[in-house]
């Protein structure tokens, strides 16, 4: 049972590009949630998607951010025109429908801005 | 308001028990979670707890938590340099949805 995939796994872009981050959650699973881990810190949660619907998004910074989580294909994560201090890692976490359930995250997705 | 602190920093020699310290404020906590993460990868989950229990043991992993005192505690019996790693407790609450709030981190260092 493959875990939660996270693509790209590095991602290097230059201050004013877009980025886009995808992740493929859990078999089974239809919760998705999206942290960031600026150097030397912990996470940070930014959004909680379901399937077509954004649940929780207080975490998201109001401008240049988007999440979305298609009826098919993998959730997306978008950054238009990013800038140094998005460099970070971005991880992806997945649960099941059902009850309180853990989340179990992707390896991240290293962003780099020149 | 939600808030988890950890200490930093945290050096066992192998073979010792390790003790990783987790203390949070949001009093409506419904469960904790231990996470690893190696350099360069994700995080993996340790163990978790539910606010009602006391202890949960699993293996070398014992997790205590003291509701009164909002702190939550990862030992590691015999420590190895497999352990080496940073190691968060985060919790969900009952008004937060499923979000996790992290700590900071602990940095756990084997020597040999």
């Amino acid at each position: 049972n493959a875990g939660v995939m996270q693509n790209p796994r590095h991602l290097v872009r230059r201050r004013g590009q877009e980025a886009r981050l995808r992740c493929s959650p859990m078999k089974g699973h239809s919760h998705v949630y999206w942290y960031r881990q600026l150097p030397e810190e912990g996470l940070k949660f930014m959004v909680y998607l379901q399937k077509e619907n954004i649940i929780d998004e207080s975490g998201m910074p109001k401008e240049r951010f988007s999440a979305e989580f298609p009826k098919e294909g993998p959730s997306i994560l978008r950054i238009q025109q990013v800038v140094r201090g998005d460099s970070a890692a971005y991880f992806c976490a997945s649960s099941p429908p059902t009850g309180n359930q853990p989340q179990h995250f992707g390896d991240g997705t290293r962003l780099s801005i020149l | 308001g939600e808030d988890v602190e950890q200490s930093l920093f945290l050096s066992v020699r192998e073979g010792d028990s390790s003790v990783i310290n987790c203390t949070y404020t949001d009093s409506s906590s419904t469960y904790l979670y231990w996470y690893k993460q190696e350099p360069g990868a994700g995080l993996q989950l340790l163990t978790y707890i539910f606010s009602n229990m006391d202890m949960k043991q699993d293996q070398r992993l014992t997790v205590l938590l003291n509701k009164k005192d909002k702190h939550l505690s990862l030992r590691i019996a015999d420590t190895q340099t497999g352990d080496s790693a940073i190691y968060f407790c985060a919790e969900s609450t009952a008004g937060g949805g499923n979000k996790l709030t992290f700590g900071t981190g602990t940095q756990l260092k084997v020597e040999l």
